[in-house]
């Protein structure tokens, strides 16, 4: 268990929908981050934020946005779902925001659009 | 821009055997991290290793070992005496140092190991 939660586990939805995936970071760690696992695109990156700031940035759509709220905790929304959206979502936090810091990750959200 | 590549899709093997999953990566930078992580059947990815640019010495722990040799752009990772409980997925990541791309990790397609009894 690396500390790092996040709700709901599975989600199954209809094309067009706008879902909400949560992140609870480890006790700590001030930086989260969003990444998303598909076949055909591999585990890629999406958005990292520190204390709530953004900042970075990957292929994000433009549909899909994000936030770290005060108590660290982070929300990644995705609207206007595609099929093509349906991925494993994976959020990570450490404690520092720098390149040379371990990230750890949390368990997913399956994210199913029909 | 950063590349990681892993060209084994898939290994198998059998119980007790070794076996060692090739990473080749690509940077501009001559400051970063390299990473493995490993991806069990449950689907969590759970960090094993972080090795820095500037440290070449070959790392072990139990039945891990990695090989980082930055003239070949390698990383590495060995398991001796492999088990069926080796079994996942494993993934090689690269964070560069630079500002523009803040702390992301850039994985590689990941090696499928399954270890039969």
């Amino acid at each position: 268990d690396s500390g790092v939660t996040q709700t709901p586990k599975h989600l199954i939805t209809a094309t067009g929908q706008r879902v909400t995936l949560r992140c609870s970071p480890r006790s700590g760690d001030l930086s989260v981050y969003w990444y998303q696992q598909s076949l055909d695109q591999g585990l890629q990156f999406l958005i990292q934020y520190y204390n709530g700031e953004e900042r970075a940035k990957g292929n994000i759509l433009e549909r899909f946005s994000a936030q770290q709220f005060p108590d660290l905790h982070s929300e990644l929304n995705l609207s206007s779902l595609e099929l093509g959206d349906s991925a494993l979502y994976f959020c990570a936090s450490s404690y520092m925001e720098g390149f040379n810091n371990e990230q750890f990750f949390g368990p997913g959200t399956r994210l199913t659009v029909l | 821009a950063q590349k990681v590549t892993q060209a084994q899709t898939e290994i198998s093997v059998v119980e007790k055997e070794d076996v060692t999953l090739d990473c080749v990566y690509e940077t501009r930078d001559t400051t970063y991290y390299l990473f493995w992580y490993k991806q069990p059947p449950s689907g969590e990815l759970v960090f094993l290793i972080r090795r820095n640019s500037f440290d070449e010495q070959n790392e072990i722990s139990g039945r891990y070992s990695w090989n980082f040799q930055k003239s070949t752009s390698s990383f590495n990772f060995t398991i001796t005496a492999s088990q069926v409980v080796d079994s996942a997925v494993y993934f090689c990541a690269l964070s560069e140092a630079k500002e523009t791309s803040g702390s992301r990790l850039t994985f590689g397609e990941g090696t499928q190991l399954t270890v039969n009894p």
